[in-house]
C-alpha cells in the first residue's frame, strides 16, 4: 500500500510570508499529485494537481514535484488569514481521481 | 451549478447497530462518486468509488458497503457498526476525465 508522509504537522506564519509545505511518497507510480485544503467543517477543496516533473501555478499557489526523490510540496504566495486550514497532498493511483492516497495533513495557521 | 449534499451532518449510534449515509449530487449526470473516511486525527482513506449506476469498486476494507441505486445517489451501509467505525465521511464527485474533485461537508459519525 503507498503511503505519503507529510511536514510539518503544523505551521505557523505571518500574513504576506510564503509558506511551504512538503510531501513525500513511497513510490513515484502516481498518475498526478494534488493538493487540497479543508478549512474546519467543511469539505476539501482542491488547490493545484501536477503531473510532470517542474512546477505548477494556480494562483497564489504553486506545486513543485520531483519524481525521482518522491518528493512534492506547495508554496503559498503572499498567504491570508482566510488560507488557515489543514492542507492535504494526494496521490492519484488510479488516474481521475480514483485511487488518491492522502497525506496526515499539515495544519497552517496565518498571524495577521 | 452543481451541488453535493450528505446526509445526515452527525450521528451517534450504537456498536452493533445498522448505519445508512447518503449522498445525493445535483446538477450534474452520470458523475464519479467517492465515499472518504477519516478517523479522528488519521489520515482520510479512500472506501469507495463508482462510475456508473449499479457499480462500486472497494479501496480499503473497513466493513461497510456502498452502493449506487440512482446515477445521482451513493449510499455507504453496513449492518453492524464497530468502535472503529467512528469518524468522518466525506462524499465526493467528478466529472468523467476530469481531475478535478468537489467534496460534500461530511457527516460526523461517533460509535458508542
Amino acid at each position: 500500500q503507498q503511503k505519503v508522509q507529510q511536514s510539518p504537522e503544523s505551521l505557523t506564519v505571518s500574513e504576506g510570508a510564503m509558506a511551504s509545505l512538503n510531501c513525500t511518497f513511497s513510490d513515484g507510480t502516481s498518475d498526478n499529485f494534488r493538493w487540497y485544503r479543508q478549512h474546519s467543517g467543511k469539505g476539501l477543496e482542491m488547490l493545484v494537481s501536477i503531473f510532470s516533473d517542474g512546477e505548477k501555478e494556480e494562483g497564489r499557489f504553486t506545486a513543485h514535484l520531483n519524481r525521482a526523490s518522491l518528493h512534492v510540496s506547495l508554496h503559498i504566495r503572499e498567504p491570508q488569514p482566510s488560507d488557515s486550514a489543514v492542507y492535504l497532498c494526494a496521490g492519484d493511483y488510479g488516474g481521475s481521481g480514483n485511487k488518491l492516497i492522502f497525506g496526515t495533513g499539515t495544519l497552517l495557521s496565518v498571524k495577521p | 451549478a452543481q451541488t453535493i449534499h450528505q446526509w445526515p451532518v452527525a450521528e451517534i449510534k450504537a456498536v452493533g447497530s445498522p448505519l445508512s449515509l447518503g449522498c445525493t449530487i445535483k446538477g450534474k449526470s452520470s458523475p464519479n462518486l467517492y465515499w472518504y473516511w477519516q478517523a479522528t486525527g488519521g489520515t482520510l482513506q479512500q472506501l469507495f468509488y463508482s462510475i456508473t449506476v449499479g457499480q462500486v469498486e472497494s479501496v480499503v476494507q473497513l466493513n461497510l458497503s456502498a452502493s449506487r441505486p440512482k446515477d445521482d445517489q451513493f449510499i455507504l451501509s453496513t449492518e453492524k457498526l464497530l468502535l472503529s467505525h467512528s469518524g468522518f465521511y466525506l462524499c465526493a464527485w467528478s466529472p468523467w476525465t476530469n481531475e478535478r474533485l468537489f467534496f460534500g461537508h461530511g457527516t460526523k459519525l461517533s460509535v458508542l
